[in-house]
């Protein structure tokens, strides 16, 4: 069964930096993947996904992502990070049962 | 603003009340599927609906309930409530049957008492 397991519930970094938010995937064929993001008090809102055209994957708000298969990674980056991007982070995954099965979240703080 | 809009934004009933969630999705997506957040459990996904049929289903107590109408919006039916219940509901839509990209809505707060 697919699955994702997002390491570390919770990341700060200070403006500017790079942000990186590790997600490792669990599936028997290619994968369908997916990061979506949660703003507080809103639902989820897309930022990128992997449907094996390429591996780096761009994303809105300069989200990138890059899908390793040898890792069975989908790491999200960002070279700088704004205040703004403060926010819990999903990882996701497309099951077999054509349901999405997410992880647990990473929240992400900004620091100016 | 995604499109997908659920009513009501805040609910606050009690154990073994039943109440109805209501989502209508975004124009010309087909899809609906449901999902429950909670602090205990993470994002859980509930069931899918595709142009009026159940095409998929996940963690769905037995109850709970949903349908999506001819118009395409759909409901949640969640019976003989739980403190347990309470949680955030999201709604989300989709054009197709595949989940792939899907477009939340702004959620529903239930809280049992």
């Amino acid at each position: 069964a697919q699955s994702v397991t997002q390491l570390g519930s919770h990341v700060s970094v200070s403006e500017g930096a790079l942000v990186l938010l590790r997600c490792n995937y669990s599936s028997s064929v290619p994968p369908y993947l997916f990061w979506y993001v949660q703003y507080p008090n809103q639902g989820l809102q897309l930022l990128l996904k992997y449907t094996s055209a390429a591996t780096l994957v761009k994303g809105i708000n300069g989200f990138e992502a890059e899908f390793k298969k040898s890792e069975t990674s989908f790491h999200l980056t960002k070279p700088s990070a704004h205040m703004s991007d403060a926010a819990e982070y999903f990882c996701a995954v497309r099951s077999n049962n054509n349901d999405m099965r997410f992880g647990a979240g990473t929240r992400l703080t900004v620091k100016p | 603003d995604s499109g997908v809009t659920q009513t009501p934004k805040h609910l606050i009933t009690a154990t073994g009340q039943r109440v109805t969630l209501r989502c209508s999705p975004r124009s010309g997506d087909l899809s609906v599927y449901w999902y429950q957040q909670s602090l205990d459990q993470g994002l859980q996904f509930l069931i899918q609906y595709y142009n009026g049929e159940e095409r998929a289903k996940g963690n769905i107590l037995e109850r709970f309930s949903a349908q999506q109408f001819p118009d395409l919006h759909s409901e949640l039916n969640l019976s003989s409530l739980e403190l347990g219940d309470s949680a955030l509901y999201f709604c989300a839509s989709s054009v197709s049957g595949r989940a792939d990209e899907q477009f939340f809505g702004p959620g529903t707060r239930l809280t049992v008492l």
